[in-house]
């Protein structure tokens, strides 16, 4: 079965400071990657995906993220974060062998500090 | 607007009574899906389904039970047998080869 890691749970950053948060899911032949943000007591809102072609994905709101396949990772990357950005931050694999079901990570819960 | 709703926002049930949640899309999408999410754990699959009056058992399913009589609805019922009942409950959609999933507000369930 497909399994996701953030392996960041929460990431404090100052405004305007660029910010990484890390995906990497369980080797397969061919996967969908998603980044969703999820701001509290609300539902989740896709910020990027990755499908096919060019490994670097932009997204909504400055953020991007890069694929890359022979370390089954898929980062997101913000260059200058608002406080706005604070929210939690959920990476999710869709595995096309297994019925394209999404499996979620644990999700990485940015603090954006003025 | 197109879009998922979710009802009520929150909810609170007394133990052992079963309890059942709205999920509505108007997105004309074919598959929809029930996920729970506890604090630090991401969200789990409980049910989905991809056609009308068909669905599966997600990763998590025991004490929850689904129906999909419509396109439109998939409403989730969470049964006394649930033992750890209390959580967040999100409703998603999707269509499409991309299978992106849309979201629902979601349904915040307290049973004490």
């Amino acid at each position: 079965a497909q399994s996701v890691t953030q392996l960041d749970s929460q990431v404090p950053v100052f405004e305007e400071a660029p910010v990484e948060l890390r995906c990497n899911y369980s080797s397969s032949v061919s996967v969908y990657l998603f980044w969703y943000v999820q701001y509290p007591n609300q539902g989740l809102q896709l910020l990027l995906k990755y499908l096919s072609g060019s490994t670097l994905v932009k997204g909504i709101n400055g953020f991007e993220a890069e694929f890359n396949k022979s370390q089954t990772s898929f980062h997101l990357r913000k260059p200058s974060v608002h406080i706005s950005d604070t929210a939690e931050y959920f990476c999710a694999v869709s595995d096309r062998a297994a019925g394209n079901k999404l499996t979620f990570g644990g999700g990485t819960r940015v603090l954006v500090k003025p | 607007d197109g879009g998922i709703t979710q009802s009520p926002k929150y909810l609170f049930r007394k133990e052992g009574q079963n309890v059942t949640l709205s999920c509505e899309q108007n997105l004309n999408h074919d598959a929809m899906y029930w996920y729970r999410q506890d604090p630090g754990q991401g969200l789990r699959l409980i049910y989905y389904s991809q056609i009308v009056n068909d669905f599966q058992k997600g990763d998590i399913a025991e004490g929850y039970s689904v129906s999909r009589e419509k396109k439109e609805s998939f409403p989730l019922t969470v049964t006394s047998a649930q033992k750890n009942p209390t959580a967040f409950y999100l409703c998603a959609s999707s269509t499409g080869p991309s299978y992106e999933q849309y979201f629902g507000p979601g349904t915040r369930l307290t049973v004490t």
